[in-house]
């Protein structure tokens, strides 16, 4: 198995409203991460994962709180957000989060619409 | 600073070779990968090269890197609609442990 599955693949949303996003890997691997990818444009690092342990945050705003409930899972949980959240969401896994090789393998992604 | 930069857009009637460019700035990189998505899908990771490597060829694949330059190449060879996709150039900050995209290349495959 060499997927990453998301769900769901599209969701609209309240700016009041609280969702989650999932994500699932069954490859073994120890970092999963969150991208948001806004159209035409490259995918941008939100949060990365080792071991089940928040290794980095990029200055994102707390509306977004991610979880990692197990090696295998990867949530990220969403409130009160703003029009300007609407983007693609992409889960990523890679073998190890490491200082050299990050071969990322990602999940085809939410589609979050914020009304 | 990190930043890597690709031409937009690249059109090549099926068949033809595709080579899509890219520059780079970090010369502490490590690893250099070329990714593929498709519309509504992720990225695929589609190669890499480390960065002393000169080229790599993968099937209808060919990455040159130019490490003095810092330059980067894909080339697809025979290139059919299938192809049709954008694709993002990356690298790995060592300093920075993260990968960092390029703004992606439209590649439009005309039959």
């Amino acid at each position: 198995d060499t997927e990453v599955t998301q769900t769901p693949k599209h969701l609209v949303m309240g700016m009041t409203n609280k969702k989650s996003l999932k994500c699932e890997q069954h490859m073994g691997h120890r970092a999963m991460y969150w991208y948001k990818q806004k159209a035409k444009k490259p995918p941008e690092l939100m949060f990365v994962y080792s071991y089940e342990k928040l290794s980095i945050n990029e200055s994102v705003p707390s509306r977004f709180s991610p979880e990692c409930p197990n090696s295998s899972l990867l949530n990220l949980h969403l409130h009160a957000l703003q029009p300007e959240d609407s983007a693609l969401y992409l889960c990523a896994s890679s073998q190890e989060y490491s200082n050299s090789n990050e071969k990322l393998f990602f999940g085809s992604g939410t589609q979050l619409s914020v009304l | 600073g990190e930043d890597v930069e690709q031409s937009l857009f690249l059109s090549v009637r099926e068949g033809d070779s595709s080579v899509i460019n890219c520059t780079y700035t970090d010369s502490s990189s490590t690893y250099l990968y070329w990714y593929k998505q498709e519309p509504g899908a992720g990225l695929q990771l589609l190669t890499y090269i480390f960065s002393n490597m000169d080229m790599k060829q993968d099937q209808r694949l060919t990455v040159l890197l130019n490490k003095k330059d810092k330059h980067l190449s894909l080339r697809i060879a025979d290139t059919q609609t299938g192809d049709s996709a954008i694709y993002f150039c990356a690298e790995f900050v060592t300093g920075g442990f993260k990968t960092i995209f390029g703004a992606g290349t439209r590649l439009f495959v005309k039959a």
